[in-house]
């Protein structure tokens, strides 16, 4: 497609369960990025992939949250025993190259939006 | 945790005027761009200018960065009611590849 697609639009578990949202980056796109944007919050950095290697999985919050882009494409951000506090609207972005030897831009999904009842 | 800050956080202005948003970074870098959200969307891109820059245009729009202080400010003149958005602004972090937003600034402009 021409742009980052990311699936479900919408997402409601109950609190327990283990959700999976997935990010389709612009083809060939090398960098992939999660971000968690709390309501009224920037985005908030959670992981950084090159291809199909994690190179910062600094932000993710516990290790409840697991990530995964394992052909260098597709991308999925899982969560086991989703909390009340997961609630938020999970971005995925791309880019091109890698961000510090190219000054790229990231282009953005619309975002997955999940709500943990 | 974030890595700039937004000020202020909320801006309401009239059609027609200029909105300044400034932004704060903490550690240095190799660029600082500006993003922009409508309610419910993913962040679109508005403008990246390189830590050896210290000012860009693009439109109506216009960064200033100062490496020194640590900041940059977007100005949007002659403000439309279609610019009413949040409005980001996004640092990497030197020798790193990784891409930090601060909390944003919501403008509103009132038609």
């Amino acid at each position: 497609g021409a742009g980052v697609s990311q699936s479900p639009r919408y997402k409601v578990a109950k609190r327990g369960q283990d959700v999976a949202l997935r990010c389709d980056p612009i083809s060939g796109h090398v960098s992939l990025f999660w971000y968690q944007q709390a309501l009224g919050q920037g985005p908030e950095f959670l992981t950084y992939f090159q291809n199909e290697a994690q190179l910062d999985k600094s932000g993710l919050p516990s290790d409840r949250f697991f990530a995964e882009r394992p052909e260098g494409s597709v991308s999925t951000l899982k969560i086991q025993r989703t909390q009340q506090e997961d609630s938020a609207v999970y971005l995925c972005a791309s880019s091109p190259g890698q961000l510090a030897s190219t000054n790229e831009k990231l282009f953005f999904g619309s975002g997955t939006q999940l709500s943990v009842l | 945790s974030q890595q700039g800050e937004e000020d202020p956080q909320a801006l309401s202005i009239q059609e027609g005027e200029n909105a300044t948003m400034n932004c704060s970074y903490k550690t240095s870098i190799n660029n600082l761009q500006w993003y922009r959200q409508n309610s419910g969307r993913g962040l679109v891109h508005l403008i990246l200018i390189r830590s050896n820059e210290r000012e860009k245009h693009s439109g109506r729009l216009r960064v200033t960065l100062d490496t020194s202080k640590k900041s940059s400010s977007l100005l949007i003149t002659a403000s439309r009611a279609a610019d009413t958005a949040s409005y980001f602004c996004a640092t990497d972090q030197y020798n790193n590849n990784d891409m930090r937003f601060g909390a944003g600034t919501r403008l509103t402009v009132k038609p």
